[in-house]
């Protein structure tokens, strides 16, 4: 089993609808990193966060350090947001991350 | 700022040849970090580096190998390349100064194909 598991692998949408991904993992962390990923492209970090929640744009973050559990949540979402997006744990020592293997999500028109 | 750049972002070598692959932040990071990164995997820690002349290895060590001779820059080296190392390579930094503060920053990826 792996420490990061992600849910959904992949997903698709409606531009306008309201999506959830989420992540559980089942080690102690420091902070948890939400990335998001463009076909072909680099890796950018769109969140940490070691508690309660983050908002930035259509974006929220949230994780529940007791459940050992995180969602990102896209609000009004637009095929721009057609990405893979990682869930990344930092475990301790060197700043070393943990990935999951990412939720692909595909927004049509 | 550039950030975390690498080179070359793509590259195809034959089995048996060697290359480096070179990553330079000029984020005066003291952290750097490689990863490889397979379809239907996260990506695995390749090995990393705590500061200048230290390196550690990661999940998947094996047939790499790594120098960091000045801070801003972490070499990956491939002695013998292998079709099993046909992978897309991210290198990524990050500072101690800011006290909980971990955040990685990854640069473009190098993509590379070993036939």
């Amino acid at each position: 089993k792996n420490e990061v598991e992600q849910s959904p692998q992949n997903l698709t949408a409606q531009e306008g609808e309201f999506i959830t991904i989420n992540c559980s993992y089942s080690v102690g962390i420091s902070a948890l990193h939400w990335l998001q990923q463009h076909p072909g492209g680099g890796i950018v970090s769109l969140f940490m966060l070691s508690s309660g929640k983050k908002k930035h744009g259509r974006l929220i973050a949230t994780i529940n350090i007791q459940e050992k559990h995180s969602s990102l949540h896209i609000t009004a979402s637009h095929p721009r947001d057609s990405a893979v997006y990682i869930c990344a744990v930092y475990t301790g020592t060197a700043s070393k991350l943990t990935f999951g293997t990412g939720t692909r999500l595909q927004v049509t028109l | 700022n550039a950030g975390v750049t690498q080179t070359p972002k793509f590259r195809v070598l034959k089995t048996g040849q060697s290359m480096t692959l070179l990553c330079a932040q000029d984020m005066n990071h003291e952290y750097m970090y490689w990863y490889r990164q397979d379809p239907g995997m996260g990506l695995r820690l390749i090995h990393y580096s705590v500061g200048e002349g230290t390196t550690a290895k990661g999940e998947v060590p094996d047939g790499y190998n790594v120098s960091r001779l000045k801070k801003q820059n972490f070499l990956l080296g491939l002695e013998s390349a292998a079709p099993s190392q046909t992978s897309v390579y991210f290198c990524a930094s990050s500072s101690i100064r800011d006290r909980g503060s971990y955040e990685q920053y990854f640069g473009p990826g190098t993509r590379l194909t070993v036939t």
